[in-house]
């Protein structure tokens, strides 16, 4: 079984479209989060939900508008997609005092 | 402001040989401290973990780490390393939010080669 999985692995699109990636953990975490990692491999947090209320909210662009419908899904949504906006995007999920266990990635790419 | 270094972007070693891959950090409190790796078009897997406790902290595959607050580093170590610890390793520090673990600041990571 798959701790936490993302959907989908890879995405190609045009600028100027609007995309979802979605998360969703099994392991019954309180805490997701959603990181990016860039061309030179760098991960920056972009944000972190705690049973559906946004915590963390980094410097991203307001076209990022994150979604947690329930404790166990945290989905990305990006409107009008840019070049910069290619990248590596995880989503991880932790409780209180324990690491963060992460998904497999979702490679996006814009053309 | 918090942050993580790990200053060799690139190291390559012999299949066999010892290794030691440095992260220093720089944080106003006790942190938490995570060494993870990546392998290509993976995602990150957990080795170690400092919470508190004995400073020397053993992980998986036969690696380990020892915290030393006076140098403010967390550097990894394998005594003897395999083909397959090829890949990339990031060194994060875990932001405390009221007690509890907030965001992970990651280092730039080192890649570590594996010569036969």
């Amino acid at each position: 079984d798959t701790a936490v999985s993302q959907t989908p692995k890879y995405l190609v699109t045009q600028m100027g479209n609007d995309k979802s990636i979605k998360c969703e953990q099994n392991l019954g975490h309180d805490t997701m989060y959603w990181y990016k990692q860039d061309s030179k491999k760098f991960l920056k947090i972009m944000f972190s939900y705690n049973n559906k209320e946004l915590i963390i909210n980094e410097t991203v662009p307001n076209r990022f508008s994150p979604k947690s419908p329930d404790k166990a899904h945290l989905n990305l949504h990006i409107n009008s997609l840019e070049l910069g906006d290619s990248a590596v995007y995880f989503c991880a999920s932790s409780q209180p005092g324990q690491p963060q266990h992460f998904g497999d990635g979702t490679r996006l790419s814009i053309l | 402001a918090q942050s993580v270094t790990q200053p060799d972007i690139h190291i390559t070693v012999s299949e066999g040989a010892s290794l030691e891959l440095r992260c220093n950090y720089s944080y106003g409190a006790t942190p938490y401290l995570f060494w993870y790796v990546q392998s290509p078009g993976q995602g990150l897997q957990l080795l170690l973990k400092y919470f508190s406790g004995d400073t020397l902290v053993q992980g998986i595959k036969g690696f380990e780490a020892e915290f030393k607050r006076s140098q403010s580093s967390f550097n990894l170590r394998k005594p003897s390393v395999h083909w397959s610890d090829a890949a990339e390793y990031f060194c994060a520090v875990g932001r405390r939010l009221g007690g509890s673990q907030g965001n992970l600041i990651f280092g730039k990571g080192t890649k570590l080669s594996v010569k036969p």
